[in-house]
Protein backbone atom coordinates (compact mmCIF):
# COMPACT_ATOMS: atom_id res chain seq x y z
CA UNK A 1 0.00 0.00 0.00
CA UNK A 2 1.44 3.74 -0.82
CA UNK A 3 1.12 5.59 1.57
CA UNK A 4 2.34 8.54 0.33
CA UNK A 5 2.16 9.60 -3.73
CA UNK A 6 4.39 11.91 -5.24
CA UNK A 7 3.78 13.62 -8.73
CA UNK A 8 4.79 14.30 -11.62
CA UNK A 9 7.40 10.97 -11.95
CA UNK A 10 9.84 13.54 -13.53
CA UNK A 11 9.77 17.50 -14.28
CA UNK A 12 11.84 20.07 -16.66
CA UNK A 13 11.37 23.46 -15.98
CA UNK A 14 13.28 26.80 -17.14
CA UNK A 15 15.73 28.59 -15.72
CA UNK A 16 13.92 31.08 -13.22
CA UNK A 17 10.73 29.67 -13.80
CA UNK A 18 8.91 27.94 -10.76
CA UNK A 19 9.40 23.83 -10.04
CA UNK A 20 6.15 22.64 -8.64
CA UNK A 21 6.17 18.71 -7.41
CA UNK A 22 3.59 17.40 -5.23
CA UNK A 23 2.27 14.79 -2.81
CA UNK A 24 -0.71 13.33 -1.17
CA UNK A 25 -0.62 11.20 1.81
CA UNK A 26 -3.51 8.57 3.24
CA UNK A 27 -2.82 8.23 7.02
CA UNK A 28 -4.48 10.85 9.09
CA UNK A 29 -2.30 10.36 12.07
CA UNK A 30 1.00 11.48 9.86
CA UNK A 31 2.41 14.88 11.71
CA UNK A 32 5.68 15.43 9.99
CA UNK A 33 6.12 16.17 6.43
CA UNK A 34 9.51 16.86 5.32
CA UNK A 35 11.03 17.13 1.58
CA UNK A 36 14.73 15.33 0.66
CA UNK A 37 17.02 16.80 -1.76
CA UNK A 38 19.43 13.75 -3.79
CA UNK A 39 22.14 14.16 -6.41
CA UNK A 40 23.23 11.42 -8.09
CA UNK A 41 25.61 9.42 -6.27
CA UNK A 42 24.61 10.86 -3.29
CA UNK A 43 22.33 10.17 -0.02
CA UNK A 44 19.07 11.91 -0.24
CA UNK A 45 19.41 15.13 2.41
CA UNK A 46 16.85 16.97 4.22
CA UNK A 47 15.73 20.70 2.27
CA UNK A 48 12.70 21.91 4.20
CA UNK A 49 9.95 20.14 6.58
CA UNK A 50 7.06 21.04 8.26
CA UNK A 51 4.22 19.98 10.54
CA UNK A 52 0.22 20.33 9.96
CA UNK A 53 -0.27 23.47 12.29
CA UNK A 54 0.85 25.69 9.83
CA UNK A 55 -0.29 25.92 6.17
CA UNK A 56 3.05 26.81 4.41
CA UNK A 57 6.95 27.30 5.31
CA UNK A 58 9.27 29.11 3.42
CA UNK A 59 12.88 28.66 3.81
CA UNK A 60 14.51 30.91 0.90
CA UNK A 61 13.18 29.52 -2.41
CA UNK A 62 11.76 26.85 -1.36
CA UNK A 63 8.59 26.73 0.04
CA UNK A 64 5.95 23.78 1.56
CA UNK A 65 2.70 24.43 1.39
CA UNK A 66 0.20 21.98 3.19
CA UNK A 67 -3.72 21.32 2.85
CA UNK A 68 -4.58 18.99 5.97
CA UNK A 69 -7.85 18.70 4.57
CA UNK A 70 -6.82 17.77 1.24
CA UNK A 71 -4.32 15.52 3.06
CA UNK A 72 -1.54 16.92 0.38
CA UNK A 73 1.55 18.91 0.41
CA UNK A 74 3.45 20.38 -2.23
CA UNK A 75 7.38 21.74 -2.68
CA UNK A 76 8.02 25.13 -4.94
CA UNK A 77 11.06 25.93 -5.76
CA UNK A 78 10.79 29.56 -6.78
CA UNK A 79 13.64 31.10 -9.10
CA UNK A 80 14.96 27.53 -10.14
CA UNK A 81 18.29 27.45 -11.26
CA UNK A 82 20.34 24.49 -13.19
CA UNK A 83 21.79 23.20 -9.46
CA UNK A 84 18.20 22.57 -8.26
CA UNK A 85 18.52 19.28 -10.49
CA UNK A 86 18.04 16.60 -8.86
CA UNK A 87 15.67 13.86 -7.44
CA UNK A 88 13.02 15.27 -4.96
CA UNK A 89 11.48 12.95 -2.23
CA UNK A 90 8.56 13.64 -0.21
CA UNK A 91 8.43 11.80 3.35
CA UNK A 92 5.75 11.33 6.17
CA UNK A 93 5.75 10.35 9.34
CA UNK A 94 4.07 9.82 12.48
CA UNK A 95 5.69 10.54 16.03
CA UNK A 96 8.88 9.12 16.50
CA UNK A 97 8.77 6.27 13.71
CA UNK A 98 10.00 5.39 10.12
CA UNK A 99 9.68 8.09 7.41
CA UNK A 100 7.37 6.67 4.70
CA UNK A 101 8.78 7.87 0.96
CA UNK A 102 6.99 9.34 -2.19
CA UNK A 103 8.16 7.51 -5.48
CA UNK A 104 10.46 10.35 -5.99
CA UNK A 105 10.46 13.59 -9.03
CA UNK A 106 13.38 13.72 -11.13
CA UNK A 107 13.82 17.61 -11.64
CA UNK A 108 15.89 18.92 -14.46
CA UNK A 109 16.53 22.92 -15.23
CA UNK A 110 17.04 23.88 -18.32
CA UNK A 111 19.57 26.68 -18.79
CA UNK B 1 32.74 11.17 11.81
CA UNK B 2 31.43 13.87 9.58
CA UNK B 3 28.74 12.01 8.14
CA UNK B 4 27.16 8.75 7.95
CA UNK B 5 29.92 6.41 5.85
CA UNK B 6 28.69 2.86 4.07
CA UNK B 7 31.10 0.15 2.66
CA UNK B 8 31.29 -1.49 0.41
CA UNK B 9 29.62 1.18 -1.78
CA UNK B 10 28.99 -1.64 -4.74
CA UNK B 11 28.59 -5.31 -3.98
CA UNK B 12 27.97 -7.56 -6.49
CA UNK B 13 27.35 -11.40 -5.51
CA UNK B 14 25.88 -14.69 -6.79
CA UNK B 15 22.44 -15.79 -6.30
CA UNK B 16 23.10 -17.81 -2.71
CA UNK B 17 25.49 -16.29 -1.17
CA UNK B 18 25.12 -13.99 2.13
CA UNK B 19 26.50 -10.37 2.03
CA UNK B 20 27.20 -8.39 4.68
CA UNK B 21 26.60 -4.36 4.51
CA UNK B 22 28.05 -1.88 6.95
CA UNK B 23 26.79 1.47 8.03
CA UNK B 24 28.78 4.20 10.43
CA UNK B 25 26.80 6.75 12.15
CA UNK B 26 27.10 10.38 12.90
CA UNK B 27 29.37 9.67 16.39
CA UNK B 28 26.73 11.31 18.46
CA UNK B 29 23.62 9.95 17.34
CA UNK B 30 21.83 7.78 19.51
CA UNK B 31 19.25 6.37 16.21
CA UNK B 32 20.08 4.38 13.40
CA UNK B 33 17.91 2.99 10.66
CA UNK B 34 18.15 0.81 7.03
CA UNK B 35 16.46 1.18 3.79
CA UNK B 36 16.21 -0.30 0.73
CA UNK B 37 16.01 1.32 -2.29
CA UNK B 38 14.72 -0.47 -5.41
CA UNK B 39 15.60 1.78 -8.82
CA UNK B 40 13.49 5.03 -9.59
CA UNK B 41 11.61 3.94 -6.11
CA UNK B 42 11.98 6.57 -2.52
CA UNK B 43 13.60 4.61 0.32
CA UNK B 44 11.17 1.78 2.17
CA UNK B 45 12.08 1.41 5.70
CA UNK B 46 13.72 -1.86 6.59
CA UNK B 47 14.35 -1.85 10.52
CA UNK B 48 16.01 0.72 12.89
CA UNK B 49 18.11 1.22 16.71
CA UNK B 50 18.08 2.99 19.09
CA UNK B 51 21.42 2.42 20.44
CA UNK B 52 21.89 -0.94 20.80
CA UNK B 53 17.80 -1.83 20.93
CA UNK B 54 16.03 -2.88 17.83
CA UNK B 55 12.36 -1.71 18.47
CA UNK B 56 11.33 -2.15 15.05
CA UNK B 57 11.96 -5.03 12.40
CA UNK B 58 8.81 -4.64 10.54
CA UNK B 59 10.18 -3.82 7.09
CA UNK B 60 12.71 -6.51 6.75
CA UNK B 61 11.59 -8.68 3.68
CA UNK B 62 12.17 -11.86 5.38
CA UNK B 63 13.99 -14.03 7.52
CA UNK B 64 17.03 -13.77 5.37
CA UNK B 65 17.44 -9.71 6.44
CA UNK B 66 18.89 -9.54 9.65
CA UNK B 67 20.71 -6.32 11.13
CA UNK B 68 23.05 -5.96 14.72
CA UNK B 69 24.24 -2.59 16.24
CA UNK B 70 25.90 -4.54 19.20
CA UNK B 71 27.64 -1.58 20.85
CA UNK B 72 25.08 1.21 19.88
CA UNK B 73 27.32 2.62 16.90
CA UNK B 74 28.57 0.71 13.84
CA UNK B 75 25.72 -1.41 12.52
CA UNK B 76 25.31 -4.36 10.13
CA UNK B 77 22.73 -5.57 7.79
CA UNK B 78 23.37 -9.07 6.56
CA UNK B 79 21.33 -10.71 3.65
CA UNK B 80 21.81 -14.51 3.71
CA UNK B 81 20.77 -16.86 0.71
CA UNK B 82 20.74 -13.81 -1.26
CA UNK B 83 18.33 -13.75 -4.16
CA UNK B 84 18.12 -11.74 -7.47
CA UNK B 85 14.93 -9.81 -6.16
CA UNK B 86 17.43 -8.72 -3.47
CA UNK B 87 19.44 -6.30 -6.12
CA UNK B 88 18.33 -2.83 -4.52
CA UNK B 89 20.42 0.07 -3.44
CA UNK B 90 20.58 -0.38 0.70
CA UNK B 91 20.76 2.95 2.68
CA UNK B 92 21.39 3.91 6.27
CA UNK B 93 20.47 7.15 8.03
CA UNK B 94 21.17 7.95 11.58
CA UNK B 95 19.68 10.86 14.07
CA UNK B 96 20.75 12.87 17.26
CA UNK B 97 17.32 10.98 18.72
CA UNK B 98 13.83 8.79 17.09
CA UNK B 99 12.77 12.62 16.65
CA UNK B 100 15.52 14.23 14.50
CA UNK B 101 16.67 15.11 11.34
CA UNK B 102 17.87 11.47 9.64
CA UNK B 103 20.97 12.18 7.76
CA UNK B 104 21.91 9.42 5.01
CA UNK B 105 24.36 7.59 3.67
CA UNK B 106 25.66 7.14 -0.07
CA UNK B 107 24.49 3.84 0.17
CA UNK B 108 25.61 0.40 -0.77
CA UNK B 109 24.63 -0.81 -4.09
CA UNK B 110 23.90 -4.62 -4.14
CA UNK B 111 23.80 -6.74 -7.18
CA UNK B 112 22.76 -10.55 -7.26
CA UNK B 113 23.58 -11.85 -10.13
Amino acid sequence: QQQVKQSPQSLIVQKGGISIINCAYENTAFDYFPWYQQFPGKGPALLIAIRPDVSEKKEGRFTISFNKSAKQFSLHIMDSQPGDSATYFCAAMKGAQKLVFGQGTRLTINP
Amino acid sequence: GAGVSQSPRYKVTKRGQDVTLRCDPISSHATLYWYQQALGQGPEFLTYFNYEAQPDKSGLPSDRFSAERPEGSISTLTIQRTEQRDSAMYRCASSRDRVGTQYFGPGTRLLVL
